[in-house]
């Protein structure tokens, strides 16, 4: 059962322009969400984290949108640099547990 | 300092050997976690200590032990291990959550470890 899901396994984009990275989860109970950056043979990078009573929150180049309704984040990647081609996983936590549940991630390739 | 240090970078063992991998941090983090993590695929839990407890194990085979001798340091004990426990060992720190606090799981940059 995969409560924590990223439905692209890559995504391409021209340097400058905006990467746009999707992650649905199914647990209502979840309230917090973070995004990792992750190169290879190295740990994740915490990225930006959003709680469930916000919808939005913004560390300079990224942003991300949190829809509880719809059940839904996303990672804006504004403009997109070379550097920035990782992979990227989302995860969410619930209140009272501690246990961080991670998407599948999404593979970012900025192309210069 | 928003460090998690982990020691060794790379390990080779064989099955019969007994090795330890080590993890620190000092951002006054109460719940530490290792992970283990194969290629192309997301970091998989394995402990979680919680006030130097342990309060997680999902269903780890014994040849993994861990220990958490103080709120900074984290061990992971290694015995009879097989060569699919090949993969990349992460540890992680954070904030409490039973607590309802908030803040980012911090990752060590990982042990590479291979079993021949």
């Amino acid at each position: 059962d995969q409560q924590v899901k990223q439905n692209s396994p890559s995504l391409s984009v021209q340097e400058g322009r905006i990467s746009i990275l999707n992650c649905d989860y199914t647990n209502s109970m979840f309230d917090y969400f973070l995004w990792y950056k992750k190169y290879p043979a190295e740990g994740p990078t915490f990225l930006i984290s959003i709680s469930s009573i916000k919808d939005k929150n913004e560390d300079g180049r990224f942003t991300v949108f949190l829809n509880k309704s719809a059940k839904h984040l996303s990672l804006h990647i504004v403009p997109s640099q070379p550097g920035d081609s990782a992979v990227y996983f989302c995860a969410a936590s619930a209140r009272g547990t501690y246990k961080y549940i991670f998407g599948t991630g999404t593979r970012l390739k900025v192309l210069a | 300092d928003t460090e998690v240090t982990q020691t060794p970078k790379h390990l080779v063992m064989g099955m019969t050997n007994k090795k330890s991998l080590k993890c620190e941090q000092h951002m006054g983090h109460r719940a530490m976690y290792w992970y283990k993590q194969k290629a192309k695929k997301p970091p998989e839990l394995m402990f979680v200590y919680s006030y130097e407890k342990l309060s997680i194990n999902e269903s780890v085979p014994s040849r993994f032990s861990p220990e958490c001798p103080n709120s900074s340091l984290l061990n992971l004990h290694l015995h009879a291990l097989q060569p699919e426990d090949s993969a990349l060992y992460l540890c992680a720190s954070s904030q409490a959550r039973l607590a309802g606090a908030y803040g980012g799981q911090f990752f060590g940059p990982g042990t590479r470890l291979t079993v021949l």
